[in-house]
C-alpha cells in the first residue's frame, strides 16, 4: 500500500523558514517512474503546485514563489523535504505532499497525502 | 502560465442527475497533460481522471472526461450522494503545473 505523510510545525512566525517533510512508503524514490510533489491550499482556495522532484534528483520549482523553494530528498529514509524560505502570512496553507507518477505518456498525482495546515503569524 | 478557468464556480444539482463541468485552458494542453481530481471537506484530493479521458484505479464509470487543446470536460452521468463535492483540473504541460480554481458540486 503507498503511503505519504507530511510532518512540520504548526506555527510559523512571519519572516521565518518552513521546513516540511514528507514520509513515504510502498514505493521507492529510486523508481525511475516515481517522483514526488509539493501542493498547497490556503483555507477555501484552490490547489497551487509548488515544486517537484523525481527519481534521477531532477527538480522543478513554481517560480511564482521566486527562489523561496528548495526541494531535496532522503532515499534511505523515504523521506522528500521542502524548505520554504521568508514565511509571510500568505503562505497560511495546508500543505500536501503526493506521489508523482510519470508512466511516460502522462505525469500525474495519483496518490497524497493528508496534508499539514501551516499558519503563519506572530 | 497556463491559466485554467473552470465553469461553473458553483452546479446545485439532485442526485441521480447528470453534471457537466468545464475547463478551459489559455493555451493549448494535450491532452495527455490534463487531469481531474475530487477533493471533499477536510481531505486531499483524489485522482478521477488523467490524460484527459482515462478513468485512474476505482474510479466509477459514471466519471468519464473529454476534450483537447484548451477545451475539456469532466462528466458525472448520475451524481451519487458521494458525489457532491469539488472537482478541479490540473495541467502538467507546462511549467509552472497549474489547477484551476474549482467548481463545487452541491446537492440542490
Amino acid at each position: 500500500q503507498v503511503t505519504l505523510k507530511e510532518s512540520g510545525p504548526v506555527l510559523v512566525k512571519p519572516t521565518e523558514i518552513l521546513t516540511l517533510t514528507c514520509t513515504v512508503s510502498g514505493f521507492s524514490l529510486t523508481n525511475a517512474r516515481m517522483g514526488v510533489t509539493w501542493i498547497r491550499q490556503p483555507p477555501g482556495k484552490a490547489l497551487e503546485w509548488l515544486a517537484h522532484i523525481l527519481s534521477n534528483d531532477e527538480k522543478s520549482y513554481n517560480t511564482s514563489l521566486k527562489n523561496r523553494l528548495t526541494i531535496s530528498k532522503d532515499t534511505s529514509k523515504s523521506q522528500v523535504f521542502l524548505v520554504m524560505t521568508n514565511l509571510d502570512p500568505l503562505d497560511t496553507a495546508t500543505y500536501y505532499c503526493a506521489r508523482l507518477y510519470d508512466s511516460g505518456w502522462s505525469a500525474t498525482f495519483d496518490v497524497w497525502g493528508q496534508g499539514t495546515m501551516v499558519t503563519v503569524s506572530s | 502560465d497556463i491559466v485554467l478557468t473552470q465553469s461553473p464556480g458553483t452546479l446545485s444539482l439532485s442526485p441521480g442527475e447528470r453534471a457537466t463541468l468545464s475547463c478551459r485552458a489559455s493555451q493549448s494542453v494535450r491532452y495527455s497533460d490534463l487531469a481531474w481530481y475530487q477533493q471533499k471537506p477536510g481531505q486531499a484530493p483524489r485522482l478521477l481522471i488523467y490524460g484527459a479521458s482515462s478513468r485512474a484505479t476505482g474510479i466509477p464509470d459514471r466519471f468519464s472526461g473529454s476534450g483537447s487543446g484548451t477545451d475539456f470536460t469532466l462528466t458525472i452521468s448520475r451524481l451519487e450522494p458521494e458525489d457532491f463535492a469539488v472537482y478541479y483540473c490540473q495541467q502538467s504541460e507546462r511549467s509552472p503545473w497549474t489547477f484551476g480554481q474549482g467548481t463545487k458540486v452541491e446537492v440542490k
